[in-house]
C-alpha cells in the first residue's frame, strides 16, 4: 500500500514570491492534515479536512496561507506571499477512523 | 490545554547501550492518547505505538519498550541495545480523542545518535 505522497521534496524560493505544496493520502484516507515543522521542533497542526471540509483551521495564517482539498482526495497548500519565516519543513498525514496518522516525507521549504 | 515534554534534546550512546527518551505530558482530560513518533533524516515520521490513558501496561516490541506512568504523567520509551539505524529524531505526541480527526500536540523532539 502506498504512504502519504509529498512534492515537491525541496523548494527554494524568494521572499514575497508564491508557493505550492502538493499531498496524496493513503487511499481511502478521509482525514487530511498539514503540519508545519519549525527545525528542532515537534510539528504543529495547520490545518485538518474532513473529506473535502476543513473542519480545524484555526491555526492556519490566512492572510497569507490557503488550503483546498477538491474532491476529498488531493490537497495543496500555498502561501502567498512568502515571508523568510515561512522556511520549514511542511508535512501532510491521512487517518481513517482513528487517530493513527500517516505521515508523508515532507516539503522542506527555503525562502531566502 | 495539552502540553508534551521532551526535556532531553540531543542524547548519543555507543551501539549496544541501552537509552532511554523521557517524556512528559499535561492534560486536563481523563481519555487520551499518547504516541511515540521516529522521524529518521529522511523526514517522514514512523509511527511507533499508541496507548489509551487506561491502559498502563507495559509494553514491549522487540527491542523497544515503553513505560506508561499516570501517576508521574509520564511515558517513556526504551531501546534496548541501540544500533545506528536507530539514530533519529524521536518525537512524543498526545490526542485528546479517538476518534479521526484528532489534533496531535508533538513534543519538541529528542535527537538520538548511536555511534559504532
Amino acid at each position: 500500500e502506498a504512504g502519504v505522497v509529498q512534492s515537491p521534496r525541496y523548494k527554494i524560493i524568494e521572499k514575497k514570491q508564491p508557493v505550492a505544496f502538493w499531498c496524496n493520502p493513503i487511499s481511502g484516507h478521509n482525514t487530511l492534515y498539514w503540519y508545519l515543522q519549525n527545525l528542532g521542533q515537534g510539528p504543529e497542526l495547520l490545518i485538518r479536512y474532513e473529506n473535502e471540509e476543513a473542519v480545524d483551521d484555526s491555526q492556519l495564517p490566512k492572510d497569507r496561507f490557503s488550503a483546498e482539498r477538491l474532491k476529498g482526495v488531493d490537497s495543496t497548500l500555498k502561501i502567498q506571499p512568502a515571508e523568510l519565516g515561512d522556511s520549514a519543513v511542511y508535512l501532510c498525514a491521512s487517518s481513517f477512523r482513528s487517530n493513527e496518522q500517516f505521515f508523508g516525507p515532507g516539503t522542506r521549504l527555503t525562502v531566502l | 490545554a495539552q502540553k508534551v515534554t521532551q526535556a532531553q534534546t540531543e542524547i548519543s550512546v555507543v551501539e549496544k547501550e541501552d537509552v532511554t527518551l523521557d517524556c512528559v505530558y499535561e492534560t486536563r482530560d481523563t481519555t487520551y492518547y499518547l504516541f511515540w513518533y521516529k522521524q529518521p533524516p529522511s523526514g517522514e515520521l514512523v509511527f511507533l505505538i499508541r496507548r489509551n490513558s487506561f491502559d498502563e501496561q507495559n509494553e514491549i516490541s522487540g527491542r523497544y519498550s515503553w513505560n506508561f506512568q499516570k501517576s508521574t504523567s509520564s511515558f517513556n520509551f526504551t531501546i534496548t541495545a541501540s544500533q545506528v539505524v536507530d539514530s533519529a529524531v524521536y518525537f512524543c505526541a498526545l490526542s485528546e480523542e479517538e476518534t479521526s480527526g484528532s489534533r496531535l500536540t508533538f513534543g519538541e523532539g529528542t535527537q538520538l545518535t548511536v555511534n559504532p
